[in-house]
């Protein structure tokens, strides 16, 4: 199975900053990786998938790069929206696997 | 618009089976898989397997496989998850999602297992 990290865990921001959250796969999935925002107590939301593509509706802020091992995450300008839990997820091979999450919550 | 609506909570004993539905609406159901994806409390997300709703087709993850069944009504979209031998583990939220990027997803079905 492949083997997803995220990095970091968690992550203290204000509103404006500009927050960066990095993912590596344990092989080479090419662009096969999406994004996801996780509010407390509700459904995971796709924000980005093959690598870098916006999902309808999810505003321009959120910017998806990488391929093969390493991928990035970033949010430009945090609004009290976006304090959640992101997750990456590879879609290269079956199982799909996760990585075990961001936190990102208010400084 | 694209919308998965699951079916409600659940309370199981050890043992038990469960069966969560997720009913399909604006868009082709038989043109999209359906994937499977658990959450404990307070853990991440763990990928149980896709059902293909056009032929009925599966692919169970390795840890599930003898316990899952993946079924689909294709007249009425909806695709069911049935989850056998149930023990205190497999307390989680399970969700269906659209897709091999999973661009859709169900508002999540809590399944309680307690004795």
């Amino acid at each position: 199975d492949i083997q997803m990290t995220q990095s970091p865990s968690s992550l203290s921001a204000s509103v404006g900053d500009r927050v960066t959250i990095t993912c590596r796969a344990s092989q080479d999935i090419r662009n096969y990786l999406a994004w996801f925002q996780q509010k407390p107590g509700k459904a995971p939301k796709s924000l980005i998938y093959a690598a870098s593509s916006l999902q309808s509706g999810v505003p321009s802020k959120f910017n998806g790069s990488g391929s093969g091992t390493d991928f990035t995450l970033t949010i430009s300008s945090l609004q009290p929206e976006d304090f959640a839990t992101y997750y990456c997820q590879q879609y290269n091979s079956y199982p799909f696997t996760f990585g075990p999450g961001t936190k990102v919550d208010i400084k | 618009q694209v919308q998965l609506v699951q079916s409600g909570a659940e309370m199981k004993k050890p043992g038990a089976s469960v069966s969560v539905s997720c009913k399909a609406s604006g868009y082709t159901f038989t043109g999209y898989y359906i994937h499977w994806v658990r959450q404990a409390p307070g853990q991440g997300l763990e990928w149980m397997g896709w059902l293909n709703p056009d032929k009925g087709d599966t692919n169970y993850a390795q840890k599930f496989q003898g316990r899952v069944t993946m079924t689909r009504d294709t007249p009425i979209s909806t695709a069911y998850m049935e989850l056998s031998s149930l023990n205190c583990d497999d307390t989680a939220v399970y969700y269906c999602a659209r897709g091999r990027s999973l661009d859709y997803w169900g508002q999540g079905t809590l399944v309680t297992v307690s004795s």
